[in-house]
């Protein structure tokens, strides 16, 4: 099972400011947050990672609170092309077994 | 660039048949991952590698069989396809475990009649 659930689906307009949040009640010491975006027909690909506090890159921020148990991924004034899912999983050390949950699906309409 | 590159890309099978999917990265990488995707069900770890001769199982490993030969190539195994095994196939690999950034190829369409 994912170690981590999210919001089946979200809707935004063009413009906005979007936030989706992901529950990891049971992170553990060692385990970072990254995220994943994917467009229809492609792999996914990597947006951000963070272990505690604020990330900001060109893309996205990741807001990790002091008790690590949720995360939010801040995606700033979307646009039509951030039209995609986005997966938050939570991983660290060296174990392999990377599980995906399902994902939310931003649709981002005009 | 070639990052991590799947073969094919496209494949219709009569149940019962067999195929390999191949899957190979040029970064060096010593994880390598085989997932599933079907609609509304997101990604689903079929098998991984932690390195060039082992394989462990993932969430969904029935069905399939994996072998990793050399560190570059990760090889997925269908022995007696099954419709319930039609389903966009997904490599990935990274340069360890975690953390650390996934890199996926572009999937492979796999239909079985």
């Amino acid at each position: 099972l994912a170690k981590t659930t999210q919001p089946i689906s979200m809707d935004s307009y063009e413009g906005q400011e979007v936030n989706i949040t992901c529950s990891h009640n049971n992170i553990a010491t060692n385990d970072y947050i990254t995220w994943y975006q994917q467009f229809p027909s492609q792999g996914p690909r990597f947006i951000i990672q963070g272990y505690k506090t604020k990330v900001t890159n060109e893309v996205a921020s990741l807001f990790i609170p002091a008790d690590r148990k949720s995360s939010t991924l801040s995606l700033p004034r979307v646009s039509l092309s951030d039209t995609a899912v986005y997966y938050c999983l939570e991983y660290g050390g060296s174990q392999g077994n990377l599980i995906f949950g399902k994902g939310t699906k931003l649709s981002v309409k005009p | 660039n070639a990052g991590v590159t799947q073969t094919p890309k496209f494949r219709v099978l009569k149940t019962g048949q067999s195929m390999t999917l191949l899957c190979a990265q040029d970064m060096n990488h010593e994880y390598m991952y085989w997932y599933r995707q079907d609609p509304g069900m997101g990604l689903r770890l079929i098998h991984y590698s932690v390195g060039e001769g082992t394989t462990a199982k993932g969430e969904v490993p029935d069905g399939y069989n994996v072998s990793r030969l050399k560190k570059q190539n990760f090889l997925l195994g269908l022995e007696s396809a099954a419709p319930s095994q039609t389903s966009v196939y997904f490599c990935a690999s990274s340069l360890a475990g975690g953390p650390g950034e996934l890199f996926f190829g572009e999937g492979s369409r796999l239909t079985v009649l």
